[in-house]
């Protein structure tokens, strides 16, 4: 399984673009990037997913190097409610392998005003 | 459809006591995970189902944990003999096949063993 890293933590204030850069060096070529949000108390939910270059979404932007052996979650413009856990996970969507996606310690995001 | 449910949303149980959870997915998805979450902690995969087979197992469920889908629809987890390390949310999730959209997850279900 390809692992993650991705910083703890974060701050950043209300307005600001916000990028978080997750590494992931043994990512296989069946395997998708996936960001999850999750609030307290509450489970993860799903923000994005993409395989290479470049991905957009109501809520954000995903960018994949060609190598992808990294990816940066951009968040334009976060506002208090964006104050959460975000979740980097590489894993095979399909499941051919038994390949679970598996979730890391995650980065904590904390949006001041 | 509401999204993934889960039922209770808390439990408080004394240690030794059995307890079960139940997860009802989105009707259309065929595949249901459970995952374990601790304080502080990202979720921690238990199990898998494809439809009602149940075709993984994490090492950490020990034999203590039990795991249903009958008719591929709703599942159960069950937990038999509780130990205060059970403490946690117990998290579940569903997908379609294949699926570009990631898992849908439910709120959880808190349990603390006492």
């Amino acid at each position: 399984l390809a692992k993650t890293t991705q910083p703890i933590s974060m701050d950043s204030y209300e307005g600001q673009e916000v990028n978080i850069t997750c590494s992931h060096n043994n990512i296989a070529t069946n395997d998708y990037i996936t960001w999850y949000q999750q609030f307290p108390s509450q489970g993860p939910r799903f923000i994005i997913q993409g395989y290479k270059t470049k991905v957009t979404n109501e809520v954000a932007s995903l960018f994949i190097p060609a190598d992808r052996k990294s990816s940066t979650l951009s968040l334009p413009r976060v506002s208090l409610s964006d104050t959460a856990v975000y979740y980097c996970l590489v894993g095979d969507q399909d499941n051919n392998a038994g390949n679970m996606l598996t979730f890391g310690g995650g980065t904590r995001l904390m949006v001041k005003p | 459809d509401t999204g993934v449910s889960q039922d209770p949303r808390h439990k408080i149980t004394k240690r030794g006591q059995n307890v079960t959870f139940r997860c009802d997915p989105i009707s259309e998805h065929n595949r249901l995970y459970w995952y374990r979450q601790t304080l502080g902690q990202g979720p921690e995969f238990l199990t898998y189902f494809q439809n009602e087979a149940q075709l993984e197992k994490s090492r950490l469920l020990s034999d203590r944990f039990s795991a249903e889908r009958p008719k591929g629809s709703f599942s159960t987890l069950e937990i038999q003999r509780t130990e205060q390390g059970d403490s946690a949310m117990y998290l579940c999730a569903s997908s379609s096949t294949p699926h570009r959209d990631g898992y849908t997850f439910g709120s959880g279900t808190r349990l603390t063993v006492v």
